[in-house]
């Protein structure tokens, strides 16, 4: 079967730009997760969907970081603007929950913001 | 939030030693994760434990999971060269896959 497929891989940017990352999960997943992975930390969850309703965006950064799923498939994930404390690696993941939590995830996308 | 915490933080042997991992985490779960991620990739799932379960095994990896300390242990036998990578595990929060900290782990050849 497919993986979860990312773009970009690679993305620089300057502070105050704005900037788009795009998701394709494993079909038929209806769980789909953003991550935030910072240089030496552990992935830091972002927002979660189930199906195109979320689950959880409690640690989305609201005022400049926005997020969807169009038709329960496909997501975007969009930071506009851009902060120098953005720069980290933003991964996707897709499971099927119900039949097991296992995630699978993307390569990611390393976002650098100079 | 980032429910589990791993330790040790990095850890170095000697290819063919064992390797163990610890994570604790804060919250009633109702399974846990172990997960590898090589440097610049996405993570892979490695095993899964779920709360009723002491005990399991998939290859090298054996896993157990202590509930009443809210506490489990990876352990890597007969390490590889290629074992090198960073490891975490991952907590069900609520409906929220929660990831922790990690171990960095360097096998030398």
């Amino acid at each position: 079967e497919a993986g979860v497929a990312q773009s970009p891989r690679y993305k620089i940017i300057e502070k105050r730009q704005s900037v788009a990352f795009w998701c394709n999960p494993i079909s038929g997943h209806a769980t789909l997760y953003w991550y935030q992975q910072i240089l030496g930390q552990g992935p830091k969850l972002l927002i979660q969907f189930q199906n195109n309703g979320v689950v959880d965006d409690s640690q989305l950064p609201k005022d400049r970081f926005s997020a969807e799923r169009l038709k329960g498939v496909d997501s975007t994930l969009k930071i506009q603007p851009a902060k120098l404390e953005d720069s980290a690696v933003y991964l996707c993941a897709s499971s099927s929950w119900t039949q097991t939590p296992e995630a699978f995830f993307g390569q990611g996308t390393r976002l650098t913001v100079v | 939030s980032q429910q589990g915490e791993e330790d040790p933080q990095a850890l170095s042997i000697q290819e063919g030693e064992n390797a163990t991992m610890n994570c604790s985490y804060k919250t009633s779960i109702n399974n846990l994760q172990w997960y590898r991620q090589n440097s610049g990739r996405g993570l892979v799932h490695l095993i899964l434990i779920r709360s009723n379960e002491r005990e399991k095994h998939s290859g090298r990896l054996r896993v157990t999971l202590d509930t009443s300390k809210k506490s489990s242990s990876l352990l890597i036998t007969a390490s590889r060269a290629a074992d090198t990578a960073s490891y975490f595990c991952a907590t069900d929060e609520g409906n929220k896959l929660v990831f922790g900290a990690g171990t960095i782990l360097r096998v030398k050849s």
